[in-house]
């Protein structure tokens, strides 16, 4: 079975510009969770989707970022307007409610490089 | 502050020794911990879970709970090369929903040495 897929890979943008990534969660799973990977601040909580309802936005930055998930088989998470501080690895995970809480299984990540 | 904290940032043990990573939490609704291991180029992957007060043992690794003190701890026994890589501690505060998002600590980078 195909794991959670994550395009793209890497991604070079300029300042200002403006990037989306994607995410294909694994077939059946109903929840997709989307951090943020940096040396400084380690692991961040971005945002998570049920359903495809979005359920806890508290970690997306107020502006400039957004997330969707139109149906069940992706999740976009949009950057406007980026800056070099957004330069980080974007994780995504989907879940499955039969595998108790907590138990993510992650995609490779997108690399986001701001010039 | 961080709600997880990690212990030690690093740490490098020789292959088929045993590797000890410690994990506090400051906030007592964390109810449910995971340990995740991340390879260079991956992402994280669930290790194991602990939600029970005390030892919880799978294959090589064990982990342990103290609620009280709101302590984790993992060890890795007979440890290999293939081990090395990034654990988080991660937590959880729901207890009645099957999805919950988890709180990562900073890491531990663990290096078996041949």
């Amino acid at each position: 079975n195909a794991g959670v897929i994550q395009t793209p890979r890497h991604k070079v943008t300029g300042k200002g510009q403006e990037a989306t990534l994607w995410c294909e969660p694994i077939s059946g799973h109903s929840a997709v969770f989307w951090y943020r990977q940096t040396i400084v601040q380690g692991l961040e909580f971005l945002t998570y989707f049920r359903n495809q309802a979005p359920i806890d936005d508290s970690g997306m930055p107020k502006e400039r970022f957004s997330a969707q998930m139109p149906n069940q088989s992706h999740s976009t998470l949009k950057i406007q307007s980026t800056q070099p501080q957004d330069s980080a690895v974007y994780l995504c995970a989907s879940s499955h409610p039969g595998q108790g809480p907590g138990q993510l299984y992650f995609g490779e990540g997108s690399k986001l490089t701001v010039l | 502050q961080q709600k997880v904290q990690q212990s030690p940032e690093s740490l490098s043990v020789p292959e088929g020794g045993m590797a000890s990573l410690n994990c506090t939490s400051s906030d007592r609704n964390f109810q449910y911990f995971w340990w995740y291991r991340q390879h260079s180029g991956e992402g994280p992957k669930a290790l194991m879970s602990i939600f029970s007060d005390g030892d919880k043992k799978e294959g090589r690794f064990t982990a342990h709970l103290n609620k009280a003190s709101l302590h984790v701890s993992l060890h890795i026994r007979d440890s290999q090369p293939s081990d090395s890589a990034l654990y988080f501690c991660a937590a959880s505060e729901l207890a009645s929903s099957s999805f919950s998002k988890l709180v990562f600590g900073q890491g531990t980078s663990l290096s078996v040495v041949p």
